[in-house]
C-alpha cells in the first residue's frame, strides 16, 4: 500500500484553467504539507495543515488554495493557472509537530508534475 | 529565519570511492537536521536525521552524515560509492527551539553522480 498517495501523476492544462491534485496518507499522520519543487529542483513549502488546520501558509497567490477535509487528505486547488505554475508538487506528511517532535521524519509522495501551456 | 547551503550542484565520483556532499545551516539555537534523497521521478525519501547526542549519524544505505557545530555543518558520507547512489540529495534543517520558524527548510540539493 502506497503510504502518501497524490494524483494526478501528470497533469497538462492551458492558462487561465482550474485544476486539483489530490493527496491521501494511510500513516495515520496528522500533520500533511505541500511543497512546490522548480525547474531546478528546489524545494520550497507551501502549505502545512496540523488536524485540518493550517498552521503553514507561506507567501504563496490566492490562486493556490488547500483543501483538508480530515486528517488523512489534503487537496490543492489552483485557480487561472499561469505558466509559472508548472512545477511538481509534493505532498507529504508527519506526525504532529509539538515541543518535542520537531524531529519527525517527513513522507513525501511521488509528485505531481503539472504543465503548463 | 533558518537556511541551508549545499554548496555544489554537482558531485561526481567513482565507483567504490569515498563520497561526500556538503552541507552547511543556519538556525538560531540548536538544530535537527536531515538528509533525504530523491531518486528520478519520484518523492523525497528520508536517509538520516541528527537529533542529540553522538555526532556521527547513521542512516540508511550505509550513508552517515556529522554534525559539526562549530562549524554549522552536517556533511554526507559514505566510505565506498555504488552506482546506484545516483540520485538527488537534500540537506534540511529546523530549529529545536519552539516558534513560528518551526517548518523544516531544503537546501537547493546535490546531484550525486556515481561513475562506474
Amino acid at each position: 500500500d502506497t503510504a502518501v498517495s497524490q494524483t494526478p501523476k501528470y497533469l497538462v492544462t492551458q492558462m487561465g484553467n482550474d485544476k486539483s491534485i489530490k493527496c491521501e496518507q494511510n500513516l495515520g499522520h496528522d500533520t500533511m504539507y505541500w511543497y512546490k519543487q522548480d525547474s531546478k529542483k528546489f524545494l520550497k513549502i507551501m502549505f502545512s495543515y496540523n488536524n485540518k488546520e493550517l498552521i503553514i501558509n507561506e507567501t504563496v497567490p490566492n490562486r493556490f488554495s488547500p483543501k483538508s477535509p480530515d486528517k488523512a487528505h489534503l487537496n490543492l486547488h489552483i485557480n487561472s493557472l499561469e505558466l509559472g505554475d508548472s512545477a511538481v508538487y509534493f505532498c507529504a506528511s508527519s506526525r504532529r509537530q509539538g515541543a518535542s517532535s520537531g524531529a519527525n521524519v517527513l513522507t513525501f509522495g511521488a509528485g505531481s508534475r503539472l504543465t503548463v501551456l | 529565519a533558518q537556511s541551508v547551503a549545499q554548496p555544489e550542484d554537482q558531485v561526481n565520483v567513482a565507483e567504490g570511492n569515498p563520497l561526500t556532499v556538503k552541507c552547511t545551516y543556519s538556525v538560531s539555537g540548536n538544530p535537527y537536521l536531515f538528509w533525504y534523497v530523491q531518486y528520478p521521478n519520484r518523492g523525497l525519501q528520508f536517509l538520516l536525521k541528527y537529533i542529540t547526542g553522538d555526532n556521527l549519524v547513521k542512516g540508511s544505505y550505509g550513508f552517515e552524515a556529522e554534525f559539526n557545530k562549530s562549524q554549522t555543518s552536517f556533511h554526507l558520507k559514505k566510505p565506498s560509492a555504488l552506482v546506484s547512489d545516483s540520485a538527488l540529495y537534500f540537506c534540511a534543517v529546523r530549529p529545536i527551539s519552539s516558534g513560528s520558524a518551526r517548518q523544516l527548510t531544503f537546501g537547493s540539493g546535490t546531484q550525486l553522480t556515481v561513475l562506474p
